[in-house]
């Protein structure tokens, strides 16, 4: 199965700063097959880029995805209290369908 | 946009089944769509269970393939996941989501806690 590690595993941040998150493949995973997913406290995540750089519905442009083959990226610039978060990538390119472990945010 | 909710028993024995089902509204089990089962254990990260189509094919997690049945009810417009022989290990948030054919990225239903315990 293809593993997905994660990167930092914490991220303290100021408000206002940019967060850069990094997925990286145990194998080559398509562009259109790298997902990644917001999961607040107590929620249900929720999709926020498809395609490894297509935003979801109701996105905000200040999050971002981008990469290729075994390393992706997702970008959050200008940070909000609110994307206190843990960030999950997911890939389809492969079954079973794995998620990395996870990235928690934390705004100072 | 497809809506999902689970429903089910929140606390099952060790040994034995945990059935958990998903009602689909604003969209039909009949649409091309693949339904989807998610776990997460208290604290974890996520783990994909299955996923079945609208003409009954399946695609499961080949860790939990021997325990694992997932069905579809088109008249009802929901979709079912059994899981045999639980353990404590199985405790987890479990949540349906859902990807239109050809999509790849979920959208979420909120999440059902099951517990396996005695």
């Amino acid at each position: 199965e293809i593993v997905l590690t994660q990167s930092p595993g914490t991220l303290s941040l100021s408000p206002g700063e940019r967060a850069t998150l990094s997925c990286r493949a145990s194998q080559s995973v398509g562009i259109n097959y790298l997902a990644w997913y917001q999961q607040k406290f107590g929620q249900a995540p929720r999709l926020l880029i498809y395609g490894a750089s297509s935003r979801a519905t109701g996105i905000p442009d200040r999050f971002s995805g981008s990469g290729s083959g075994t390393d992706f990226t997702l970008t959050i610039s200008r940070l909000e209290p609110e994307d206190v978060a843990v960030y999950y990538c997911q890939q389809f390119d492969a079954s079973p369908y794995t998620f990395g472990q996870g990235t928690k945010l934390e705004i100072k | 946009q497809v809506h999902l909710q689970e429903s089910g028993p929140g606390l099952v024995k060790p040994s034995g089944t945990l059935s958990l089902t998903c009602v689909v509204s604003s969209g039909s089990t009949n649409g091309s769509y693949w339904w989807n089962w998610v776990r997460q254990p208290p604290g974890q990260g996520l783990e994909w269970i299955g996923e079945i189509f609208r003409d009954g094919n399946t695609n499961y997690n080949p860790s939990l393939r021997s325990r694992l049945t997932m069905s579809l009810d088109k008249s009802k417009n929901q979709f079912s996941l059994n899981l045999h022989s639980v353990t404590a290990t199985d405790t987890a948030v479990y949540y349906c989501a859902s990807r239109r054919f050809g999509d790849y990225g979920f959208s979420w239903g909120q999440g059902t806690l099951v517990t396996v315990s005695s």
